[in-house]
C-alpha cells in the first residue's frame, strides 16, 4: 500500500544546531517532492520543492535532498532559531493527480 | 495573506446538520483542493477541481460533496454531520492560468482554514 512517513512526530533541538527531518515514502513515484511549514491553527506554507532528477536544493538556511533509490527526502534547517519552531510536512505529487502529505514532524527549537 | 480566502473561519453545529464551506482561490489559479485535518490524522486529501471540473477524488465520504463554480470559487458541503467530522478543513489553490511557476511545478497555496466543531 502507499505510505508516507516522517521520521518522528516531534523533534527538539537547541538553537543554533542543524535540524534534520526525514520523509520516506512507499509505492509512489513522485516527479517532485515538496516541503511545507505549518504553524498551529494555520494553513501550510510552501517552502521548497525538489525534482526527481535533482539531488539537492537550497534556499537560505534550508536544504533538501532527494534520493529516489532510497525513496527518501531529508530536510535540513541550519543555524536553527526558535522562530523555526513549527510542524514541517513533506508532500508528494500523486501521479500529477493531487498532493499527498506526510503526517508531519513538530519541530521545537529551544533557546 | 496567502490570497486564498476561506469562510467561515469557525463553525459550531450539531450532529445531523449540514454546512457549507466556501473557498475563493488565489487570483488566476484554476485548481482548488480540499483537505481535512483532524488531530489524529494529518492532512487528508478530499477532492480536487480544475477549472470547474472534478479532477481527482480522495477519501471523501458520500455525505460530503463539492463543486467549483464558473468564477472558480468552490464550496464543500458536509451533510448528516457526525462528531468525527470535527476538524480543520483547508482549501488550497494552484495551477495559475498564466502557466506554472518559475520552478515549473505546481505548488499549493493554502487558505487559513475553516474550523468545524460538531457537538
Amino acid at each position: 500500500s502507499q505510505k508516507i512517513e516522517q521520521n518522528s512526530e516531534a523533534l527538539n533541538i537547541q538553537e543554533g544546531k542543524t535540524a534534520t527531518l526525514t520523509c520516506n515514502y512507499t509505492n509512489y513515484s513522485p516527479a517532485y517532492l515538496q516541503w511545507y511549514r505549518q504553524d498551529p491553527g494555520r494553513g501550510p506554507v510552501f517552502l521548497l520543492l525538489i525534482r526527481e532528477n535533482e539531488k539537492e536544493k537550497r534556499k537560505e538556511r534550508l536544504k533538501v535532498t532527494f534520493d529516489t533509490t532510497l525513496k527518501q527526502s531529508l530536510f535540513h534547517i541550519t543555524a536553527s532559531q526558535p522562530a523555526d519552531s513549527a510542524t514541517y510536512l513533506c508532500a508528494l505529487d500523486n501521479y500529477g493527480q493531487n498532493f499527498v502529505f506526510g503526517p508531519g514532524t513538530r519541530l521545537s527549537v529551544l533557546p | 495573506d496567502s490570497g486564498v480566502t476561506q469562510t467561515p473561519k469557525h463553525l459550531i453545529t450539531a450532529t445531523g446538520q449540514r454546512v457549507t464551506l466556501r473557498c475563493s482561490p488565489r487570483s488566476g489559479d484554476l485548481s482548488v483542493y480540499w483537505y481535512q485535518q483532524s488531530l489524529d490524522q494529518g492532512l487528508q486529501f478530499l477532492i480536487q477541481y480544475y477549472n470547474g471540473e472534478e479532477r481527482a477524488k480522495g477519501n471523501i465520504l458520500e455525505r460530503f460533496s463539492a463543486q467549483q463554480f464558473p468564477d472558480l470559487h468552490s464550496e464543500l458541503n458536509l451533510s448528516s454531520l457526525e462528531l468525527g467530522d470535527s476538524a480543520l478543513y483547508f482549501c488550497a489553490s494552484s495551477e495559475p492560468r498564466e502557466g506554472l511557476t518559475a520552478s515549473g511545478a505546481n505548488v499549493l497555496t493554502f487558505g487559513a482554514g475553516s474550523r468545524l466543531t460538531v457537538l
